[in-house]
C-alpha cells in the first residue's frame, strides 16, 4: 500500500523551530518529487515547499522562504521540513504530498498540527 | 504567480443535484488542473487531474472540464457521501496554487 506518515509535529513558541519529517512505503520514494502542504484551522489548503526527486531543486511559498527548509535522504527515504523562527501565522496541519505522474498531487499523508503558540 | 479563484465559495444543494463548480485561473495553465475533495478531519483526496481525468477509483458522477484559463468540477447526482468541501489545485513540476475551496452543504 502507497502510504506518507507524518511526525514531529507539536506545540512549539513564537521564534522557535521544529522539524517535520514524513516516512513513505509502498512506492518507489527516489523517484518521485515531494511536497509539503498546510492546512490553518478552519481555512484552505497552502503548498509550502517541494524538492526534486534528486534533491537538487528546491521551492518555497513566499510565506516561508528563508524560514523553512525542506530536505530528502534518499538513502533511508525520510522527507524532512526544518522550520525556524515561527510564527502564529504557521499553526496549521502539515500534510507530506507526493507529486505523482505528471506532477500531480496524488499521494497524502495523514497530516501533523503544529501549533505556535506562547 | 499564478492565482486561482474558485466559486462559489459555499453551495447548498440536495441529494440527486447536478453540481457544478468553476475554478478561474489567472493566466493560462493548459490543462494543468486538479480536483480534490476533503472531508472534515481528513486529508485531500484526489478525483480528477489534467483537468478531465478521472483518478482510480472515483465513481464516473465526477467530470470535469476546462482548458486554458477555465475549469469545471461537475457532479451529476449528488450522494450523501458527497457532502464535503472542494479545491482546484493548478500544478506544475515545482509548485502548486490552490482555490479557496466549496463547501457543498446540504
Amino acid at each position: 500500500e502507497v502510504q506518507l506518515v507524518e511526525s514531529g509535529g507539536g506545540l512549539v513558541k513564537p521564534g522557535g523551530s521544529l522539524r517535520l519529517s514524513c516516512a513513505a512505503s509502498g512506492f518507489k520514494f527516489t523517484s518521485f518529487s515531494m511536497n509539503w502542504v498546510r492546512q490553518a484551522p478552519g481555512k484552505g489548503l497552502e503548498w509550502v515547499s517541494s524538492v526534486s526527486f534528486s534533491n537538487n531543486y528546491k521551492y518555497y511559498a513566499d510565506s516561508v522562504r528563508g524560514r523553512f527548509t525542506i530536505s530528502r535522504d534518499n538513502a533511508n527515504n525520510p522527507l524532512f521540513l526544518q522550520m525556524n523562527s515561527l510564527r502564529a501565522d504557521d499553526t496549521a496541519v502539515y500534510y507530506c504530498v507526493r507529486a505523482g505522474d505528471g506532477y500531480v498531487f496524488d499521494v497524502w499523508g495523514q497530516g501533523t498540527l503544529v501549533i505556535v503558540s506562547s | 504567480d499564478i492565482q486561482m479563484t474558485q466559486s462559489p465559495s459555499t453551495l447548498s444543494a440536495s441529494v440527486g443535484d447536478r453540481v457544478t463548480i468553476t475554478c478561474r485561473a489567472s493566466q493560462s495553465i493548459s490543462t494543468w488542473l486538479a480536483w480534490y475533495q476533503q472531508k472534515p478531519g481528513k486529508a485531500p483526496n484526489l478525483l480528477i487531474y489534467r483537468a478531465s481525468t478521472l483518478h482510480n477509483g472515483v465513481p464516473s458522477r465526477f467530470s470535469g472540464s476546462g482548458s486554458g484559463t477555465e475549469f469545471t468540477l461537475t457532479i451529476s447526482s449528488l450522494q450523501p457521501d458527497d457532502f464535503a468541501t472542494y479545491y482546484c489545485l493548478q500544478y506544475n513540476s515545482y509548485s502548486g496554487t490552490f482555490g479557496q475551496g466549496t463547501k457543498v452543504a446540504i
